[in-house]
């Protein structure tokens, strides 16, 4: 079974300064997809970034950017020019390529934005 | 609809009650998730549905769970004899197809007293 593991559960940058929050992940699979969600006081949860395991390059949506190590099992979310909106709890997921679609989620790190 | 829509948004019910949660997926999305998320932790997976076939159930933690999708769009999650350990956020989403991204709920917020 796969498993994603968020060792942050806090985390606090300044306004407009970058911030890097850690997930590693293990699976023996060799295709599979990685996300980045967030979750804000509302409690929706929103899809920020996706990675193709099968893609070298990584993934970049606006401010928010990922650094994906497929041989060591780690896919980091660097957010940049943090803003007070980006305040809320982020959630890494893992799904498979094939067989069971869900995703299995870390346990999510909490990033507070200071001003 | 526009996005999915789950209902209740909040449901406080006794112990020993059976309550019915539905998700209304988006329109034509194939695939349907049941999560539920305790406070402080990531979702963990329920079941899923493709169309109206139950594909997975190996999350529903014990028989008093049950889901179903009778005609590929609505889904309802059932708890029956409600325990106040079944207190949490349960989430639904839908994807198009088994590629695509999940979109996900509001939520229903179960609290049982």
């Amino acid at each position: 079974a796969q498993t994603v593991t968020q060792s942050q559960p806090e985390m606090s940058v300044q306004e407009a300064e970058t911030v890097t929050l850690s997930c590693t992940y293990d699976t023996s699979e060799s295709d599979y997809y990685l996300f980045w969600y967030k979750q804000p006081p509302s409690r929706q949860m929103i899809l920020v970034i996706r990675q193709e395991a099968y893609k070298q390059q990584n993934a970049t949506e606006n401010r928010f950017s990922v650094n994906f190590q497929k041989a060591a099992k780690s896919f980091s979310l660097k957010i940049s020019d943090s803003q007070l909106g980006d305040a809320a709890m982020y959630f890494c997921a893992y799904r498979s390529a094939a067989g069971r679609r869900a995703l299995t989620f870390g346990s999510g790190t909490r990033l507070q934005v200071q001003p | 609809g526009a996005g999915v829509s789950q209902s209740p948004r909040y449901k406080v019910t006794k112990r020993g009650q059976d309550v019915a949660l539905r998700c209304d997926p988006i329109s034509g999305h194939v695939s349907l998730y049941w999560y539920r998320q305790a406070l402080g932790q990531g979702p963990e997976f329920l079941t899923y549905f493709n169309y109206e076939a139950q594909q997975d159930k190996s999350g529903l933690p014990n028989d008093r769970f049950s889901a179903e999708r009778p005609e590929g769009s609505i889904s309802t999650l059932t708890i029956q004899r409600t325990e106040q350990r079944d207190s949490a956020m349960y989430r639904c989403a839908s994807t198009r197809d088994s590629n695509t991204e999940a979109f996900f709920g509001q939520g229903t917020r179960l609290t049982v007293v």
